[in-house]
């Protein structure tokens, strides 16, 4: 059963870069959309972009101009980039997986990333 | 961006209870649906996709149905298992999926 695993910093400071990656394992990465997903505290779940393929990628146009997703399927992790980010952008962030465009089976424990000074 | 409202925001029922969330959608999204369960301090979990397709391993008590705009979800003969937040979220092609506000399943 294919295990998804996100880490990066505890804290990012504002207008800082965010950085995530998550590592998948116990299955191919091939043929999957593979997606970031966040939900600011006691709010619900908002849909970041996907990326697949050799690289393509599909993101929430709010946030198109600030993030950037990218796939290493020979590390079995992607990786996702927020820029100027705020403490809007706090939140717990899911990495999950998704058969096509569609919903997502497989999700990560999350990580809290909050944005402060 | 397509709209998703679900209701009622939290519900209060008891073990045994039939239980049932509605989510409604800006525009018609066919049967482009799915339905998680999300408990405290955890991911959600997928229950339901193209609005009535049961996930494998879920619990047959677990039922989704509608077309176009409207969809619920159904959760017969409760278990105190299911006392959680529970979301839906549309995939309607060319549009970003987005998900609705979530509905708390809580103890009567």
């Amino acid at each position: 059963q294919v295990q998804l695993r996100e880490s990066g910093p505890g804290l990012v400071k504002p207008s800082e870069t965010l950085s995530l990656t998550c590592n998948v394992s116990g299955g191919s990465m091939s043929g999957y959309y593979w997606s970031w997903i966040r939900q600011a505290p006691g709010n619900g779940l908002e849909w970041i972009g996907y990326v697949y393929n050799a690289g393509s990628t599909i993101y929430n146009p709010s946030l198109r101009s600030r993030v950037s997703m990218s796939l290493d399927t020979s590390k079995n992790q992607f990786s996702l980039k927020m820029t100027s980010v705020t403490a809007a952008d706090t939140a717990v962030y899911y990495c999950a997986r998704g058969v096509g465009a569609a919903d997502f089976d497989s999700w990560g424990q999350g990580t809290l990333v909050p944005v402060s000074s | 961006d397509i709209q998703m409202t679900q209701s009622p925001s939290t519900l209060s029922a008891s073990v045994g209870d039939r239980v049932t969330i509605t989510c409604r959608a800006s525009q018609s999204i066919t049967n482009y649906l799915a339905w998680y369960q999300q408990k405290p301090g955890r991911a959600p979990s997928l229950l339901i996709y193209k609005a009535s397709t049961l996930e494998s391993g879920v619990p047959s008590r677990f039922s989704g149905s509608g077309s176009g705009t409207e969809f619920t979800l159904t959760i017969s003969n409760l278990q105190a298992d299911d006392f959680a937040t529970y979301h839906c979220q549309q995939y309607n092609p060319n549009s970003p999926t987005t998900f609705g506000q979530g509905t708390k399943v809580e103890v009567k």
